[in-house]
């Protein structure tokens, strides 16, 4: 099956800096990449999503990148604000099969 | 304008006393899915729905079982509850296996007595 590998675990940047999260998936089936944030004891929210036919994809303060022969994408949040501060999870999909990443606990600092 | 509704939102069980999680949807989306969250961890799937098809993932333990009687509507059965299993459950759907973005639940958070 497939194996989503996330990183860093945490992460802490100053308001206004950048922050980056990578992934890694193994199956080349993969087609379907969201990213989720999740506050405390809230649901899981999409913030972004890629597919395999799409390298770069931007909302406004957040970029996503995919490299499908590596077998990477990756997260990009520009000028951060502290209500960015959450857990970020990636996830890999075909079909109906999801693989969520380890997630990322982001704290913007003010 | 609630899309995915779960019942209840918390719900507090005896070890060992079966008890249902219920997820409803108004999107009318092909696909739900049951995940099983554990504190600082990722979602985890267990199992999901295609119209009527059940799809179990293989590490799913024998104790979850799920129903889904009609499109709006699925469960999620857990027939002996051990201390293991207390964790927030979420349900999503998503509209088909091409259009596979999830929509998720507000979740129902279990503890086990």
């Amino acid at each position: 099956g497939e194996n989503v590998e996330q990183h860093p675990s945490t992460l802490s940047v100053q308001e206004g800096d950048s922050a980056v999260i990578k992934c890694t998936y193994s199956d080349s089936a993969s087609n379907y990449f969201p990213w989720y944030k999740q506050e405390l004891g809230k649901r899981p929210q999409l913030i972004i999503d890629i597919r395999s036919n799409v390298g770069e994809k931007k909302d406004q303060r957040i970029a996503v990148t995919l490299n499908k022969t590596a077998k990477h994408f990756s997260l990009h949040i520009t000028e951060t604000q502290p209500e960015d501060s959450a857990v970020y999870f990636c996830a890999a999909s075909f079909g109906n099969q999801f693989y969520f990443g380890t997630g990322t606990s982001l704290t913007v600092i003010p | 304008d609630a899309m995915v509704i779960q019942n209840p939102r918390y719900q507090v069980t005896q070890f060992g006393k079966p008890v249902t999680l219920s997820c409803s949807q108004t999107l009318n989306h092909n696909v739900m899915y049951w995940y099983q969250q554990k504190s600082s961890q990722a979602p985890k799937l267990l199992f999901h729905y295609y119209d009527k098809d059940f799809n179990n993932e293989a590490d799913t333990p024998d104790n979850f079982q799920s129903r889904r009687p009609n499109t709006s509507f699925c469960f999620l059965d857990i027939r002996s509850p051990g201390l293991g299993d207390a964790a927030m459950y979420l349900c999503a759907t998503s509209e088909t296996s091409d259009r596979n973005e999830q929509f998720f639940g507000p979740g129902t958070r279990l503890t086990v007595l």
